[in-house]
């Protein structure tokens, strides 16, 4: 059964840091992977949806990688912004979409 | 296009009453998913709906709960009766094609249910 792992649980930063949120999973026969933010209370805001065949996505400041092989996927978020703070959350689609539990990111003014 | 609409957005409910969750998905969208989120769980797929028929609810917790697509733009979750660990808050999703493959899916807003 397909896990996915989101490494760190909660990362805190000063406004204007690069940063980088990590993705794993454990069976590499996927269809594609998604990144999703969640604000508190909110629903689910996709962001940036991979397949199986690419290397990696950009919208705006945010980058996304996958390497299937290795079972890993990276979000990196350029000249991060209070705005920014929610929780993001990794997703792969194999017969079903398996979610990681989230990175809850802050970032501080 | 409205994106994926969930009605309610809030529900209160006394334990052992029924409980009736809707979905509208996007337009087109032809599969359609129920989800539940718990702090102790994350993300729980309950159960996969393609061209309105159930195709995968092996997620569903128990009897108590049960889910229909009578046509492509309409969907509810029911639970009947409702306990208090039911309490969590469920999303519908829709995509295009079988399961997300290609398009990947698009999230309602959610219900946040609690159960008292």
């Amino acid at each position: 059964k397909q896990e996915v792992t989101q490494i760190p649980a909660a990362l805190s930063v000063p406004e204007g840091e690069n940063l980088v949120l990590n993705c794993s999973f454990t069976d590499s026969a996927i269809y594609n992977l998604q990144w999703f933010r969640q604000d508190p209370g909110k629903g689910l805001t996709s962001l940036l949806l991979i397949q199986s065949s690419q290397r990696e996505q950009t919208s705006g400041r945010l980058n996304a990688s996958l390497d299937k092989s290795s079972g890993r996927s990276t979000l990196y978020i350029a000249a991060s912004q209070p705005g920014d703070s929610a929780t993001y959350l990794c997703a792969v689609t194999d017969n079903d979409m398996r979610f990681g539990a989230g990175t809850r990111l802050t970032v501080k003014p | 296009d409205a994106g994926v609409i969930q009605s309610p957005r809030h529900e209160v409910t006394e334990m052992g009453q029924e409980v009736t969750l809707r979905c509208k998905p996007i337009s087109g969208h032809n599969s359609l998913f129920w989800y539940r989120q718990t702090m102790m769980r994350g993300l729980e797929l309950l159960i996969y709906f393609n061209n309105n028929v159930p195709i995968d609810d092996s997620g569903m917790p128990e009897d108590r709960f049960s889910a229909k697509m009578p046509n492509a733009s309409f969907s509810t979750l029911k639970i009947q009766p409702s306990e208090p660990r039911d309490s969590a808050v469920y999303f519908c999703a829709s995509s295009l094609g079988a399961r997300g493959h290609q398009y990947g899916y698009t999230f309602g807003s959610g219900t946040r249910l609690t159960v008292v």
